[in-house]
């Protein structure tokens, strides 16, 4: 079982709806990271959280430490937030980065 | 302020040989960390170097080294190539070791053949 699960895996919308991707994991962290990628490569980072909620335009991200949990909300969605987004842990027990296999979101006009 | 560079951008070798591959931080930036994303295993953690010093390894073979210079620029060197070997490799810089705000360069993109 991967320390970092992500859901959905591909998400489909039409733009203007509220996407909602999710993260879990089951090691202890001193920060969790959500990135975003888009084809060619290139990796942004969005959040990097260790407790509570952040908010950057459209964007939030919210964790839950003891649930080992974090949300990534995006709110009215556009075709250009279609890229794959990924969640990152950093480990409290070795002071590795842990990354989750990635969501697909593509955002239909 | 530039953003982090990686060269070359595109790189094909054939198995066996070796290949030398380069990062230069955000100016100010100390802290380098080197990630190889495939499709089959995504990202993963290769090294972090701080002030010269490899801080942390990833679980990766010998064949993988790195090492960072006095001006935090860095370099990651992959001996005897196998096919496995071909990914995209990322590099990210940070004002100080993680857990901090990283942020990428445009990645390498490796091929063997």
């Amino acid at each position: 079982k991967n320390e970092v699960e992500q859901s959905p895996q591909n998400l489909t919308a039409q733009e203007g709806e509220f996407i909602t991707i999710n993260c879990s994991y089951s090691v202890g962290i001193s920060a969790l990271h959500w990135l975003q990628q888009h084809p060619g490569g290139g990796i942004v980072s969005l959040f990097m959280l260790s407790s509570g909620k952040k908010k950057h335009g459209r964007l939030i991200a919210t964790i839950n430490i003891q649930e080992k949990h974090s949300s990534l909300h995006i709110t009215a969605s556009h075709p250009r937030d279609s890229a794959v987004y990924i969640c990152a842990v950093h480990s409290n027990r070795d002071d590795k980065i842990i990354f989750g296999k990635g969501t697909r979101l593509h955002i239909l006009p | 302020k530039a953003g982090v560079t990686q060269t070359p951008r595109y790189l094909i070798k054939t198995r066996g040989q070796q290949v030398t591959l380069s990062c230069s931080p955000i100016s100010g930036h100390r802290s380098v960390s080197w990630y190889q994303q495939t499709p089959g295993q995504g990202l993963q953690f290769l090294f972090e170097y701080f002030s010269e010093t490899q801080r942390n390894k990833g679980n990766f073979p010998g064949r993988f080294s790195g090492r960072q210079f006095s001006n935090s620029r860095s370099e990651m060197n992959v001996s005897t190539l196998e096919l496995g070997d071909s990914a995209l490799y990322l590099c990210a810089s940070s004002l100080v070791v993680a857990p901090y705000e990283q942020y990428f360069g445009p990645g390498t993109r490796l091929t063997v053949t």
